[in-house]
This record gives C-alpha cells, structure tokens and sequence, in this order.
C-alpha cells in the first residue's frame, strides 16, 4: 500500500507563473517531510523540508505547505523557471522509524516552458 | 567535495551474472543505503545499513546481497543477474538529520 502518494505524474507550467506540486500521505506517524529534485542521469539532491509541527517552510522561491489534518503537503515554486525543469520527489519519515528511513512518492514531472 | 560515490556508472550483464556496485561517501555518515529507481515506480529501498556492522533489508531486496565494507563504504552484490533487476541503482548516506545524500547513479541493464 502506498503510504506517499503523488497523483499527478507530469505538471507543464509557463516560466515565470508558479508551479505547485502536490504530496499526500496515509500515515499519522509520519513526523518529517521532504522533497527532492532528480534531473535525467543524476541522483536526487535535497530540496526543502518540513518538519510536522509546521505548516510552512520558505527557502528562496521554494516554499512547502503543510496540512496535518488532510495528510497533505505542496511545493510551491515562485517564479518558475525552466532550470526548474526536473522529476520531484516527496518523501516522509516515520515517528517510529529508525535510521531515517524515508519513504518516496513516484515522482511528478515538472517542464517549465520558456 | 565528492560527497557519495558509486560506481560503476554504467554496466551491461547477461543474464546469470554477477556484479557488485561500489558505494563510497566521504561525509563521515553512520548510515548507507542502496535504492533503486524504475520507471512510474519512484525510489525503492533495496538494503540500509544503520552503522558500521549492521545491515537490513528494505523493501525489494530479493536478489541482493550488500556489505558495509567499514564506515565509508557499502557496496550492492547481484549474485545471478536477472531482467527484472534491469534499473538505476543509488547509493545514499545520512548523518544525524533526516536528510538523505544520494550518488549520481548507476545504470544496470540485464539482457
């Protein structure tokens, strides 16, 4: 069972308007949450994070919303750009898990077109 | 600052094979992970190991063996290369915060 869920697979925004991306979850006791950027032939880098005790987490024109009582978190990216352009990844930690063992949504596919 | 290393980067095997993909990261990690990454499927977890000495499964480790060789590295063994292990493998590390820090990938095709 999918426990991080990311149901749109592909997102086309025009550069410059904003790009939200949606995460939801089906577990309470998930405590942390993250996103990742992928571009082709490399490896995921970090993005921004929230922790569950926030609703909101700003980094630069990144910004994460969370809301607890729906399970569901968005990425916010303002303005877009076309260097935007990549496979982003939602992931979540679990209260009880050790080692810091995340589990990721399948990915959404941002193109940001100039 | 290389961060985490894997190699090889690119790798074709017949069926019935063997190989071992190679993970070093240079950020004094406690924890490694290999995961891999197929098509509509997202990232998977194949095997961690929480610290030096201890390994355990993930959730698809069936087919895979790993070692964590010493504090930096941790390599992934495929015993008897298969189709269905035809995917991008990544090796990751975290220190003491939630945040995983993932190679660049390496590309597995089995034919």
């Amino acid at each position: 069972d999918q426990q991080v869920k990311q149901n749109s697979p592909s997102l086309s925004v025009q550069e410059g308007r904003i790009s939200i991306l949606n995460c939801d979850y089906t577990n309470s006791m998930f405590d942390y949450f993250l996103w990742y950027k992928k571009y082709p032939a490399e490896g995921p880098t970090f993005l921004i994070s929230i922790s569950s005790i926030k609703d909101k987490n700003e980094d630069g024109r990144f910004t994460v919303f969370l809301n607890k009582s729906a399970k569901h978190l968005s990425l916010h990216i303002v303005p877009s750009q076309p260097g935007d352009s990549a496979v982003y990844f939602c992931a979540a930690h679990h209260s009880g898990g050790s080692n810091y063992k995340l589990t990721f949504g399948k990915g959404t596919l941002l193109t940001v077109n100039p | 600052n290389a961060g985490v290393t894997q190699t090889p980067k690119f790798q074709v095997l017949k069926t019935g094979q063997s190989m071992t993909l190679q993970c070093a990261q240079d950020m004094n990690h406690n924890s490694m992970y290999w995961y891999r990454q197929d098509p509509g499927m997202g990232l998977r977890l194949i095997y961690y190991s929480a610290s030096e000495g201890t390994t355990d499964k993930g959730e698809v480790p069936n087919g895979y063996n790993v070692s964590r060789l010493n504090k930096r590295e941790f390599s992934l063994r495929l015993e008897s290369a298969a189709p269905s292990q035809t995917s991008v493998y990544f090796c990751a590390s975290t220190g003491s915060g939630y945040t995983i820090y993932f190679g660049e990938g390496s590309w597995l095709t089995v034919v």
